[in-house]
């Protein structure tokens, strides 16, 4: 079975140092997506960065990096310059490509909260 | 990144009445949609896979009669919570996939808060 695991459940860090959140994950797929969301408080869910099992390179998406290593299993989001901004609840998800059951859906975890301080 | 629209964002509703929510993909069509159940502080619970022209599919433990589910377009999925209940209040957010590209991102609607009086 597929498992997301998000062991912080919340975070601080200084305006404009950089931030870690931990994610790892399991399955037995051999391929799969990994998939970053903000949530602030008014509640809409935001994309951030998506890696692919198979991508050689980590992804990054502006001042967002994930920390992709597959032996270890795990995709911790880094955050860097953080702005007050950022506040808000991060998850991590992951999307199976392949698997009877498959029909694209995400399995979340339980989430981050991220509070920067000024 | 890809639009999807969630209406209403808020509804109050007396208990016995049925609430419909709307989820449009706006700048992309998306023959799977998503609807979720957020309790507050938690994660988000898949309650069922939205399939465009066929039936959705549940999650265990959701009742298919308590939330009705309408894939009628490429662009537009629709959640019918029938005679809600107090127990029924909670926040309800779509997404839509994006095939667009090879990655199968899942965007998100803004959810919608309903509570049942």
């Amino acid at each position: 079975a597929q498992k997301i695991t998000q062991t912080q459940p919340g975070m601080f860090v200084q305006e404009k140092e950089a931030v870690t959140l931990d994610c790892t994950y399991d399955t037995s797929d051999p391929s799969y997506g990994l998939f970053w969301y903000k949530q602030p408080s008014s509640g809409e869910m935001i994309f951030l960065i998506y890696q692919g099992s198979y991508d050689q390179q980590n992804a990054t998406e502006g001042r967002y990096s994930l920390n992709f290593q597959k032996a270890r299993k795990s995709a911790n989001l880094v955050i860097s310059a953080s702005q007050l901004g950022d506040s808000a609840m991060y998850f991590c998800a992951m999307r199976g490509v392949h698997g009877s059951s498959n029909t694209g859906k995400l399995i979340f975890g339980q989430g981050t909260t991220l509070q920067v301080k000024p | 990144g890809a639009v999807v629209s969630q209406h209403p964002s808020w509804v109050i509703c007396k208990s016995g009445t049925s609430v419909k929510i709307e989820c449009r993909s706006l700048d992309f069509q998306a023959t799977t949609m998503f609807w979720y159940r957020q309790f507050p502080k938690q994660s988000l619970m898949l309650m069922a896979t939205s399939n465009e022209g066929s039936k959705a599919t549940y999650e265990q433990g959701v009742e298919k009669d308590k939330f009705l589910i309408n894939h009628a377009s490429l662009t537009l999925s629709t959640l019918t919570v029938t005679s809600a209940h107090p127990e029924d209040s909670s926040f309800y957010i779509c997404s839509a996939r994006d095939a667009r590209g090879g990655e199968n991102i899942q965007y998100f609607g803004a959810g919608t808060r309903l509570s049942v009086l």
